[in-house]
């Protein structure tokens, strides 16, 4: 049971625009950055999103993030087949055992 | 250019303790604020957060596994090495390394990662 709730999967059709949930708790998300993490079939996680909504550079303007209390939210416009892919949310977790922490992973389907 | 890349033994058998070493190239941990993690990834599951070391050898565990790992660094072979104990089937996975500035709250650069099977 991972700390950080996502939906286990999300679809939509090409073109159209998809939202992914994190949840957490006050500990976490809620006060502390959340970064996104784009996992492609058989290929390592590859950073997305990071400090709630910024991202790194090449990738574009179609993926972002946004924050509010102990939840985030990665949307994603414009749906590609090439988005097909799990989405991880990542954070600092605060609490006596401070660790980092991710989401359960949410699968992305464009049909 | 940054570059991590993990090796280690495919297959272990339970009980036996796994030490998987990441290579990297492209910054040092000798500088100040630089971080290498371990990640794992079970086939079909999530990602699990295992381990971090600090250029200033500072190192932080998950709480869950914490006896049962290591977490050591060789800034000279620019190298971490993670060692896990008493090895289980549960503990097959996918294992990633990935660096991390202190500063930074988030994994930025991620090796491809190496599959460790536990079966005897």
């Amino acid at each position: 049971q991972s700390v950080l709730t996502q939906p286990p999967s999300v679809s939509a059709a090409p073109g159209q625009k998809v939202t992914i949930s994190c949840s957490g708790s006050s500990s976490n998300i809620g006060n502390n950055y959340v970064s996104w993490y784009q996992q492609l079939p058989g290929t390592a996680p590859k950073l997305l999103i990071y400090d709630n909504n910024k991202r790194p550079s090449g990738i574009p303007d179609r993926f972002s993030g946004s924050k509010s209390g102990t939840s985030a939210t990665l949307g994603i416009t414009g749906l590609q087949t090439g988005d097909e892919a799990d989405y991880y949310c990542g954070t600092w977790d605060s609490s006596l055992s401070a660790n980092w922490v991710f989401g359960g992973g949410t699968k992305l389907t464009v049909l | 250019q940054i570059t991590l890349k993990e090796s280690g033994p495919t297959l272990v058998k339970p009980t036996q303790t796994l030490t998987l070493t990441c290579t990297f190239s492209g910054f040092s941990l000798s500088t100040s604020g630089v971080g290498v993690g371990w990640i794992r990834q079970p086939p079909g599951k999530a990602l699990e957060w295992l381990a971090l070391i600090y250029w200033d050898d500072d190192k932080r565990y998950s709480p869950s596994l914490k006896s049962r790992l290591t977490i050591t660094k060789d800034t000279s072979k620019n190298q971490v090495v993670l060692t896990m104990t008493n090895m289980d089937p549960v503990d097959t996975a996918t294992y990633y390394c990935a660096h991390r500035m202190v500063a930074n709250h988030y994994f930025d650069y991620w090796g491809q990662g190496t599959l460790v099977t536990v079966s005897s």
